[in-house]
């Protein structure tokens, strides 16, 4: 049981370049959260999904797109990279949003930097 | 105003001292109310939850809860130097599945 795993760890992206962040959960989760955590600062949600199929605008979706086609994975596409993008990314999941349900357990990161 | 309020910080207290940290929201439909814990250059976990008004005790921290006052605090008992973290509220729309964390408190624990 691997929990919630981010890849890649690191990367470094040039002004305009494109990637996908990848997240997978492997506790059949049904919600699925992306943030951002610029230094100093808390986290910022830029997209979550309720379920296969579905997802959601957060805080800060702006240069951010998503996908969820299967419970376990949910990336996260970067288009355009800006230097406002730099940040680190966390991916989290729980199990539902409700009582005792809703804890979210959290990747490991993903430090991006955009020059 | 934002939507979750953390005091700000850096905190720092003693070890063996009791720590407080306070965290206010102002969406009425927040239903859930989490603390999390995070070193630096880790990903937040889980210290406590809160669903109802008043108390809940769990070991060294209690975390206490104001729906009327939007308000949710943790406080730390006895606190270690391991305790060092930047400590994260978070409150979560349970109709919407839509969450959002306060920007975080450090605190330092001195030996």
């Amino acid at each position: 049981n691997a929990g919630v795993t981010q890849t890649p760890k690191f990367r470094i992206l040039k002004i305009g370049q494109s990637m996908t962040l990848q997240c997978t959960q492997d506790m059949n989760h049904n919600y699925m959260y992306w943030y951002r955590q610029d230094p100093g600062m808390g986290l910022k949600l830029i997209y979550y999904s309720v379920g296969a199929g579905i997802t959601d605008k957060g805080e800060v979706p702006n240069g951010y797109n998503v996908s969820r086609s299967t419970t376990e994975d949910f990336p996260l596409r970067l288009e355009l990279a800006a230097p406002s993008q730099t940040s680190v990314y966390f991916c989290a999941s729980s199990y539902d949003a409700v009582f005792a349900t809703d804890t979210q357990y959290f990747g490991p990161g993903t430090r991006l930097t955009v020059l | 105003q934002k939507e979750v309020e953390q005091n700000s910080g850096p905190l720092s207290v003693p070890e063996g001292a009791i720590a407080s940290l306070n965290c206010t929201y102002s969406d009425r439909v927040s239903q859930s109310f989490f603390w999390y814990r995070q070193y630096s250059g880790k990903s937040p976990e889980l210290i406590m939850s809160i669903y109802s008004n008043g108390d809940k005790e769990d070991g060294r921290f209690t975390a206490q809860l104001n729906k009327a006052s939007q308000y949710v605090s943790l406080l730390i008992r006895d606190s270690q130097p391991s305790d060092s973290a930047t400590y994260l509220c978070a409150v979560i729309d349970t109709n919407a599945g839509k969450s959002t964390f306060g920007d975080g408190t450090t605190l330092t624990v001195k030996p």
